[in-house]
C-alpha cells in the first residue's frame, strides 16, 4: 500500500532563517506531487507541483521554492523566512491522469514564524 | 479561475440528525470533485471521488451527488455522529493533465451528544 511521509511534525523559526520541509512517498513510482499551504482563515493554497525528477512548476511567486531529488521525494524550501509564511503545509500525491484517483495528503506541518 | 465556495461555513448539529453541506463552483468544466475530511492540526482524508460523468458517489452513511452544469455538489451525512465531527472540504479539479485541486475553505462540522 503507498503511504506518504512528512516531517518535521512542527517548525518553530525565527524571521530570516532558513527552511526545508520533507515529504516521501512510498508504494507508488512516478506519482504527481503538490505542496499546498493552508494559512489561517483561508483555504488551500497550491504552491508547487511536480510531475517528474527535476520538474517543478510554481503556481504563486513567493520566496519559497521546491525541489525533487528522487522519484518519490519532494522539499520545499526558504533562504529567508517571513512572518508571511506560517501556516500548515501540506504534501500530497497522485496517479498520473487517472479521473478514478483522489490525491493523497501527508500529516502536514505546522510551521510558525516569530 | 475557478472558485470553490463552501456553505455553511460551521455547523452544529446533535447526534443523530441527517445533514447536508453544500459545495458550488464556478467553471462547470471539471475533471472531478473531491470531497476530504479534516481533524483538526491534521491532513486531509479522501472520502467521496466523483468524476466529472458521474452524478453520485456513496461510501457508508456518506453520499455526495454533483451537478456539473449547475456547479453544485452536496455532501449528505445520514445519522451523524460525534466521531463525525471535523472540517469537511470539497475540491474541484481542472480538467488537465494534473489533477491540480482547486479547494473551498470547508465546512466546520460539531456533532454533539
Amino acid at each position: 500500500s503507498q503511504t506518504i511521509h512528512q516531517w518535521p511534525a512542527t517548525l518553530v523559526q525565527p524571521v530570516g532563517s532558513p527552511l526545508s520541509l520533507e515529504c516521501t512517498v512510498e508504494g507508488t513510482s512516478n506519482p504527481n506531487l503538490y505542496w499546498y499551504r493552508q494559512a489561517a482563515g483561508r483555504g488551500l493554497q497550491l504552491l508547487f507541483y511536480s510531475v517528474g525528477i527535476g520538474q517543478i512548476s510554481s503556481e504563486v511567486p513567493q520566496n519559497l521554492s521546491a525541489s525533487r531529488p528522487q522519484d518519490r521525494q519532494f522539499i520545499l524550501s526558504s533562504k529567508k523566512l517571513l512572518l508571511s509564511d506560517s501556516g500548515f503545509y501540506l504534501c500530497a500525491w497522485s496517479v498520473l491522469p487517472n479521473r478514478d484517483q483522489p490525491q493523497h495528503f501527508g500529516d502536514g506541518t505546522r510551521l510558525s514564524i516569530l | 479561475k475557478q472558485e470553490v465556495t463552501q456553505i455553511p461555513a460551521a455547523l452544529s448539529v446533535p447526534e443523530g440528525e441527517n445533514l447536508v453541506l453544500n459545495c458550488s463552483f464556478t467553471d462547470s468544466a471539471i475533471y472531478n470533485l473531491q470531497w476530504f475530511r479534516q481533524d483538526p492540526g491534521k491532513g486531509l482524508t479522501s472520502l467521496l471521488l466523483i468524476q466529472s460523468s458521474q452524478r453520485e458517489q456513496t461510501s457508508g452513511r456518506l453520499n455526495a451527488s454533483l451537478d456539473k452544469s449547475s456547479g453544485r455538489s452536496t455532501l449528505y451525512i445520514a445519522a451523524s455522529q460525534p466521531g463525525d465531527s471535523a472540517t469537511y472540504l470539497c475540491a474541484v479539479s481542472r480538467g488537465s493533465t494534473l489533477g491540480r485541486l482547486y479547494f473551498g475553505r470547508g465546512t466546520q462540522l460539531t456533532v454533539w451528544p
